[in-house]
């Protein structure tokens, strides 16, 4: 069974800061994807990591895949307020995606 | 162009009520997820469709829930005899091919009392 981990659960951290959120998952797989979730909203796809070594970035955001670590990360720069949301990594394996449990973000002025 | 589409977006229900959960999913997607995510957590795969072929159903809790695509568009989850365990929002996603980008549509939060 596939486990997706993520850390931290939760983070605040203040406008203009930098910071990395954490995604390990337990099983081989070459496509990982980030979203994003405000309250009481729907998913908002981020990235798609298809391949070892693939690195996204949008905006503040930036993403990268090391698939032998069996690791992502998402990195933001100079957060600002707009940022604040619930960030989920998902990994696909046997056909589906199992999501971990998410980090919730809070940018402080 | 539109998204993918859910209704109801709110649905309170009795315990022991049956209640049925409409996706409409992007034109010309294939592929049709229904996943379930609990109050502070991560949503968790139910069903999958390619068309109207249910291929995967692993997912599903019960025999009380059942997923339907008959004509490979429009999907109806459905869940019988419904308990305070099922509150949850769920969420249907659709895309081109199995393999691609997700699309969510906004969620159905059931309540059941």
């Amino acid at each position: 069974e596939l486990k997706v981990e993520q850390n931290p659960l939760f983070l605040s951290m203040q406008e203009g800061k930098n910071y990395t959120i954490y995604c390990n998952y337990s099983t081989t797989s070459d496509r990982l994807y980030w979203y994003r979730q405000d309250p009481g909203k729907s998913l908002e796809s981020l990235f798609v990591l298809l391949s070892n070594g693939a690195v996204k970035q949008e905006g503040r955001l930036m993403a990268s895949l090391d698939t032998k670590a069996r690791l992502s990360t998402l990195h933001i720069t100079a957060a600002v307020h707009d940022l604040s949301a619930t960030y989920f990594c998902a990994v696909d394996y046997a056909g589906k995606s199992t999501f971990g449990d998410g980090t919730t973000l809070t940018v402080k002025p | 162009g539109a998204g993918v589409s859910q209704s109801p977006r709110y649905k309170v229900a009795k315990r022991g009520q049956d209640v049925a959960l409409r996706c409409d999913p992007i034109s010309g997607h294939v592929s049709l997820f229904w996943y379930q995510q609990a109050l502070g957590q991560g949503p968790e795969f139910l069903t999958y469709f390619q068309n109207e072929a249910q291929l995967d159903k692993s997912g599903l809790p019960s025999d009380r829930f059942f997923a339907e695509r008959p004509e490979g568009s429009v999907s109806t989850l459905k869940i019988q005899r419904t308990q305070q365990e099922d509150s949850a929002v769920y969420l249907c996603a659709s895309s081109r091919v199995r393999d691609y980008e997700q699309y969510f549509g906004p969620g159905t939060r059931l309540t059941v009392t």
